[in-house]
């Protein structure tokens, strides 16, 4: 089975430009969550989706932060515009079917704003 | 709502040496606990689980953890590390009951094995 898969690996990208991470969750899985870890802050939980609907986007830090889950097998995370301070590593991690109360991770996109 | 606190923000142990991940947590009501793995430039790795049932959980790469409902601590051990074992460890707890699907992660422990 595929694990969950995310695009871009690693993004640099200049302030003010729009960044967008993208995710594939595991077949099957109807949980889908965005992470952010930074080293002051840890691992945060942005928002996450049950069958395709936002749920909890209370760990979205501001209006420039948006997610979508037009389906079940894609999910994506915009920054627009992006800001220095928006440079961490992203997670998306999904859960559900066989995998039980068990969330499996992405490898993460590193993000840095320049 | 919970919190998790991990004592050690870095562990250097010797090779072969015995290493224990402490990992206190707080919630109001029960939980379930979780130890992942981040090895350098990746992703998390779920080590293991508690549940419900035994409270001695053996995970991956002969891990384990004991959680202790009175202390409120699932402190992570390993008899005898390797240099492989050289990552960063996060201790994870979500609430048990249904509906409850937001893992809250402590600050992670990194893990140092010297050869």
């Amino acid at each position: 089975d595929a694990g969950v898969i995310q695009s871009p690996r690693h993004e640099v990208t200049e302030m003010g430009q729009e960044v967008t991470l993208r995710c594939k969750p595991i077949s099957g899985h109807d949980y889908l969550f965005w992470y952010r870890q930074t080293m002051m802050r840890g691992l945060e939980l942005l928002i996450y989706f049950n069958n395709n609907v936002p749920i909890d986007d209370s760990g979205m830090p501001e209006d420039r932060f948006s997610a979508k889950m037009p389906n079940a097998s894609f999910s994506t995370l915009k920054i627009q515009p992006s800001e220095p301070r928006d440079s961490a590593v992203y997670f998306c991690a999904s859960r559900g079917g066989s995998s039980g109360n068990t969330i499996y991770f992405g490898e993460g996109s590193w993000l840095t704003v320049v | 709502a919970q919190s998790v606190t991990q004592l050690d923000s870095q562990v250097p142990v010797f090779e072969e040496a015995p290493v224990e991940l402490r990992c206190n947590y707080s919630s109001s009501v029960s939980v379930y606990l979780f130890w992942y793995v981040q090895y350098p430039n990746q992703g998390l790795q779920l080590l293991l689980k508690y549940l419900s049932g035994s409270t001695l959980v053996k995970g991956i790469n002969g891990f384990e953890a004991e959680f202790n409902k009175s202390q409120t601590s699932f402190h992570l051990r390993k008899p005898s590390v390797h240099i492989s074992d050289t990552a960063e460890y996060f201790c994870a707890v979500r609430e048990s009951g249904a509906g409850s699907y937001q893992l809250t992660f402590g600050k992670g422990t990194k893990l140092s094995v010297i050869p």
